[in-house]
């Protein structure tokens, strides 16, 4: 149980549009989600938290308009990487509260690309 | 800023036990200790967690030092397909949301 599904895994998109990215919990509700950013041989990063029915959180340094979250609902997350560019080329990955005291699932993350 | 270090990297030959160290001199009396590993492009999985008692389950074990200042994760008998990177984190209680912060991780690499 406690399965957090991202998607896509890889997308690769042309600099100037926008990427969306969705972050699921398939069994449980999860009234908060965290999205993370990591770059190759480093450690995660943490961009924000994700609540439910209001407004993300973002960490110190971290352009909200550039990355917006939406947390419509107790299942779905979604990271929106708005005018993408080169720079913003990264693997993402959202984790989901567990309703237990297991600690945070996390999904598989997500390779963006921009080209 | 993370509240726990690791080292680096570490080896361990297979079938061995790995033991991979903590420090959270930091740590306060309701955190709790969690451990993650990371396969090369994918998301972290959970390991283990412990508060203040040592833990075991299938996959590792997880000492606590008496006055939690440190910790070690003990996989009995290493195999390849456990190289990693392992991070510790501790995180407050579940009344709450507590985000966590990542350190540097320890590169487990099992060999051959």
């Amino acid at each position: 149980g406690a399965v957090v599904s991202q998607h896509p895994s890889r997308v690769i998109c042309k600099s100037g549009t926008s990427v969306k990215i969705e972050c699921r919990s398939l069994d449980f509700q999860a009234t908060t989600m965290f999205w993370y950013r990591q770059f190759p041989k480093k450690s995660l990063m943490l961009m924000a938290t994700s609540n439910e029915g209001s407004k993300a959180t973002y960490e110190q340094g971290v352009e909200k308009d550039k990355f917006l979250i939406n947390h419509a609902s107790l299942t779905l997350s979604t990271l929106t990487v708005t005018s993408a560019h080169p720079e913003d080329s990264s693997f993402y990955i959202c984790s989901a509260t567990r309703p237990t005291n297991y600690g945070y699932t996390f999904g598989s993350g997500t390779r963006l690309t921009v080209v | 800023d993370a509240k726990t270090t690791q080292p680096p990297s570490m080896d361990c030959a297979e079938g061995r036990a790995a033991n991979l160290p903590c420090n959270h001199s930091t740590i306060s009396g309701n955190e709790y200790v969690y451990w993650y590993r990371q396969i090369h492009s994918q998301g972290p999985q959970y390991i283990i967690h412990g508060l203040k008692n040592n833990e075991t389950n299938e996959m590792a074990s997880l000492i606590i030092t008496e006055d939690r200042k440190s910790s070690t994760l003990i996989l009995p008998h290493a195999t390849l397909r456990d190289t990693a990177v392992y991070y510790c984190i501790v995180r407050g209680t579940t009344s709450g949301t507590y985000k966590y912060i990542f350190g540097t991780g320890t590169r487990l690499k099992v060999l051959a």
